[in-house]
């Protein structure tokens, strides 16, 4: 089983769609959680960290399950500059392993 | 804001040839990582780094790899003999550790990349 897994997509949304990306891990020691946003041959960026309670930001919310070991990131209202790899990231310990990314086009 | 600085941007060498790449990591984090993605594909674990020693790597880290922070600053990655097949991208990134308030693990930056071509 990969460590950390993915929906590759391609998610293909209208502006304005409500789109979710969903994440497991195999670690169940792992400590910390991530979604990084990645722009086409750019370095990743941190888009917003994952608390267990929950916790959102803008137009973005994600959410943690650790007895599932499952993340999620809900984007409303999407813009056409959401248009990204969305790479879900776990961390156990200090050393961080990344999913494979979920590509996501939002389209006018 | 700090950031993380590599260098070079791009860099071309001949098959079996040593390359260094370069890094800077943001000035008062304590973790430092190599990751690796060949085009179109995932971003891939190469190695972490804390206390002046390696601290976990991945299989793709095999002898052909090193890593040193020969000063207070600089963080490098060497890889010898390159083969076409290390032609990827190569990110250097940095976190402060876990954070004192929460206990979770602080996000990592990471530089631009040094895109690798080994011709």
């Amino acid at each position: 089983r990969k460590e950390v897994e993915q929906d590759p997509g391609p998610f293909n949304v209208p502006e304005g769609a409500t789109v979710a990306f969903n994440c497991t891990y195999s670690n169940s020691a792992s400590q910390s959680f991530f979604w990084y946003r990645q722009d086409c041959r750019k370095e990743p960026k941190l888009l917003m960290s994952v608390y267990s309670s929950g916790n959102e930001d803008g137009r973005f919310t994600a959410q943690l399950n650790r007895a599932s070991q499952y993340i999620s990131l809900l984007i409303r209202d999407s813009k056409l500059s959401d248009s990204a790899t969305y790479l879900c990231v776990v961390k156990v310990n200090n050393d961080m392993r990344f999913g494979a990314g979920t590509r996501l086009t939002v389209k006018p | 804001e700090p950031e993380v600085t590599q260098t070079p941007s791009h860099q071309v060498t001949q098959m079996g040839q040593e390359v260094i790449l370069r890094c800077v990591p943001i000035s008062n984090h304590l973790y430092f990582y190599w990751y690796r993605q060949i085009l179109g594909q995932k971003v891939e674990f190469l190695v972490s780094f804390y206390n002046n020693e390696i601290s976990e790597k991945s299989e793709i880290f095999d002898d052909q790899f090193s890593v040193e922070r020969p000063d207070g600053s600089n963080f490098t990655l060497k890889i010898r003999s390159t083969k076409l097949e290390d032609s990827a991208m190569y990110f250097c990134a940095s976190s402060q550790g876990l954070a004192r308030q929460t206990g979770q693990g602080t996000e990592a930056f990471f530089g631009q990349g040094t895109r690798l071509t080994v011709v």
